[in-house]
């Protein structure tokens, strides 16, 4: 049972706009950064999206958001290349450790 | 260039021992938290361990699997992060991530901002 909850998998078509959401509470994603990763292929993750800033080299369809005790990664204009799996993280001070989501399968249709 | 490489990955057998490494190149891991991070074959990302900066006091954390058994450390000299895991278990065999936690522009921790390319551990007789 991970402390971070996502959705176990979300598909689009090339073009739309999808959003994935990562809940946990105000011990984690209410009080800290969120981070965003996406891993192809079971490759290593790469950090797609930092507390709501985008990291360098990655394409401006990505953005990310906080709400309360939910944060959101919005692709807008899903490209093939996006097809991933995503994880979400943040530090739990309740439990003095990252904690991460169980990560979202992205299928590109 | 900024990045991180692991190394010290292999296999052993349970009830083992095995020293990870992770190299940091374009920063010092001296100033960062730094963790380590563990992914089981067809798993999800799991956090291991963090060390905070010498200016936080060096502190550590473990996860609950890898407290007791695992330590982490650095050493500024290298400018390293290093992984002793010791008392193996088959459960822990997984490819292991050496991640940098970043602080945002707004000040707050709690994401990674970059990933080694991973080591992989693989515990079995």
């Amino acid at each position: 049972q991970s402390a971070l909850t996502q959705e176990a998998s979300v598909s689009g078509t090339e073009g739309q706009k999808i959003t994935l959401s990562c809940t946990g509470d105000s011990n984690n994603v209410g009080s800290y950064a969120v981070g965003w990763y996406q891993q192809v292929s079971h490759g290593p993750p790469k950090t797609v999206m930092f507390g709501n800033s985008l990291p360098s080299g990655i394409p401006d369809r990505f953005s990310g958001s906080k709400s309360g005790t939910t944060a959101s990664l919005t692709i807008s204009g899903l490209q093939p290349e996006d097809e991933a799996d995503y994880y979400c993280s943040t530090w739990d001070y309740s439990l003095s450790a990252s904690v991460f989501g169980g990560g979202t399968k992205l299928i590109v249709l | 260039e900024v990045q991180l490489v692991e190394s010290g990955g292999g296999l052993v057998q349970p009830g083992g021992s095995l020293r990870l490494s992770c190299v940091a190149s374009g920063f010092s891991v001296s100033t960062i938290y730094m963790s380590w991070v563990r992914q089981t074959p067809g798993k999800g990302l799991e956090w291991v361990s963090v060390i905070y900066s010498d200016g936080r006091g060096g502190s550590t954390y473990y996860a609950d699997s890898a407290r007791g058994r695992f330590t982490i450390s650095r050493d500024n000299s290298k400018n390293s992060l290093d992984l002793q895991m010791n008392s193996l278990r088959p459960e822990d065999t997984a490819v292991y991530y050496c991640a940098r936690e970043g602080i945002t522009a707004t000040g707050q921790r709690g994401a990674f901002d970059l990933w080694g390319q991973g080591t992989m551990v693989t515990v079995s007789s």
